[in-house]
């Protein structure tokens, strides 16, 4: 069956920047993007960007153009989205999705910032 | 960037009725459009895609219709493990943008 499983949860001072990791499993890594979304507590879903781990395209969402880096590595089936210069709004749970249609979810990870 | 508008932020319906939640979009989709459920302390599920085509599981209750910008999820008649929040979503282009919830509630 076709699994996503997620990193542990993080907590990082401002400015630092944190790595999260989404492992695939049950269906063939390259077939499918990968999104990223986060929900910051209380809130609703923001989609974050995609990746086609095949060819290792990426589209980000403005808002975190230049702060946000997804990549993977296809040996190992799993995708990866970093984040730089934290602040206390990124505190959130952060999810991988498989898909255009986001048809399958990771269980989330929860990044919280704090000094 | 298109706007997901959904409507209403809150919906109280007794179980066993029908309810009827809202989406619009600010340009058209055509028919890119799909609907997750989330539930506390959960991830979001996949309920609709296609605007209107029921994802694997998903009870027959749970319909989709629209097209272009206009948008409905409904549920024929409520059971209880349908009290959540409800998102819609976009994937006709990139940014590809959530409508901000509709949470459905007990009456």
């Amino acid at each position: 069956q076709v699994q996503l499983v997620q990193s542990g949860a993080e907590v990082e001072k401002p400015g630092a920047s944190v790595k999260v990791s989404c492992k695939a499993s049950g269906y063939t890594f390259t077939s499918y993007d990968i999104n990223w979304v986060r929900q910051a507590t209380g809130q609703g879903l923001e989609w974050m960007g995609w990746m086609n781990p095949n060819s290792g395209n990426t589209g980000y969402a403005q808002k975190f153009q230049g702060r946000v880096t997804m990549t993977r590595n296809t040996s190992i089936s799993t995708a990866y989205m970093e984040l730089s210069s934290l602040r206390s709004e990124d505190t959130a749970v952060y999810y991988c999705a498989r898909g255009g249609i986001l048809g399958y979810w990771g269980q989330g990870t929860l990044v919280t910032v704090s000094s | 960037e298109i706007v997901m508008t959904q409507s209403p932020a809150t919906l109280s319906v007794s179980p066993g009725e029908r309810a009827t939640l809202s989406c619009r979009a600010s340009q058209s989709v055509s028919s890119n459009l799909a609907w997750y459920q989330q539930k506390p302390g959960q991830a979001p599920r996949l309920l609709i895609y296609g605007a209107s085509t029921r994802a694997t599981g998903i009870p027959a209750r749970f319909s989709g219709s629209g097209s272009g910008t206009e948008f409905t999820l409904t549920i024929s008649s409520l059971q209880s493990e349908d009290f959540a929040v409800y998102y819609c979503q976009h994937y006709n282009n990139w940014p590809r943008t959530f409508g901000q919830g509709t949470k459905l509630e007990i009456k």
